[in-house]
């Protein structure tokens, strides 16, 4: 049972390149978020879904877009890189009440 | 609106307890959370309560939860090394598919 996974770990993007931060969970969890942690900040919601098909923006979702073709996947998309960033994002999905399981993490560095 | 506070940093001895507190300002989330973060990792839930009850405790872990104040604690007992970590707070509102609003995390210290 991998629980939720992302990838890359890792990547540097230049300022106006675009991609995609994938997500995928195995625990059939109808909802799924992606957040990012900034140093002295704690972790800010960019976009959240309910379920396939149903996505929403959450604190922070501009620069950003995800879309849920199907219930395990919940890719977040950069569409023109910016500095500002420069970010440790995770994808976490739930099973309310018992709080959302994260992801290990992708640190993304924008130069 | 919604805000999630925490001190920055608690210090204590091995064999010791530690307190971890929260402070917030919404009093409509469902749920409140308590998220563990090791260096280089992500979270681990450690524990939640429920927004309706007054305390939970899961062997070394005490959450207290007081609405009137609108003041969340963790305790831990015994703090070993390994719990060495940042401890973050969070409020999760049920109706907008269980969003987390955290705190910015508090970093415990545990000296041998």
């Amino acid at each position: 049972n991998a629980g939720v996974t992302q990838t890359p770990k890792f990547q540097v993007l230049k300022t106006g390149q675009s991609m995609t931060l994938q997500c995928a969970q195995d625990m059939n969890h109808e909802y799924m978020s992606w957040y990012r942690q900034d140093p002295g900040m704690g972790l800010r919601l960019i976009h959240y879904s309910v379920g396939a098909g149903i996505t929403d923006q959450g604190e922070v979702p501009n620069g950003y877009n995800v879309s849920r073709s199907t219930t395990e996947d919940f890719p977040l998309r950069l569409l023109s890189a910016a500095p500002s960033q420069t970010s440790v994002y995770f994808c976490a999905s739930s099973d309310p009440p018992s709080g959302y399981t994260f992801g290990s993490g992708t640190r993304l560095t924008v130069v | 609106g919604e805000d999630v506070e925490q001190s920055l940093f608690l210090s204590v001895r091995e064999g010791d307890s530690s307190v971890i507190n929260c402070t917030y300002t919404d009093s409509s989330s469902t749920y409140l959370y308590w998220y563990k973060q090791e260096p280089g990792a992500g979270l681990q839930l450690l524990t939640y309560i429920f927004s309706n009850m007054d305390m939970k405790q899961d062997q070394r872990l005490t959450v207290l939860l007081n609405k009137k104040d609108k003041h969340l604690s963790l305790r831990i007992a015994d703090t070993q090394t390994g719990d060495s970590a940042i401890y973050f707070c969070a409020e999760g509102y049920m109706e907008y598919g269980n969003k987390l609003v955290f705190g910015a995390g508090t970093i415990l210290r545990v000296k041998s």
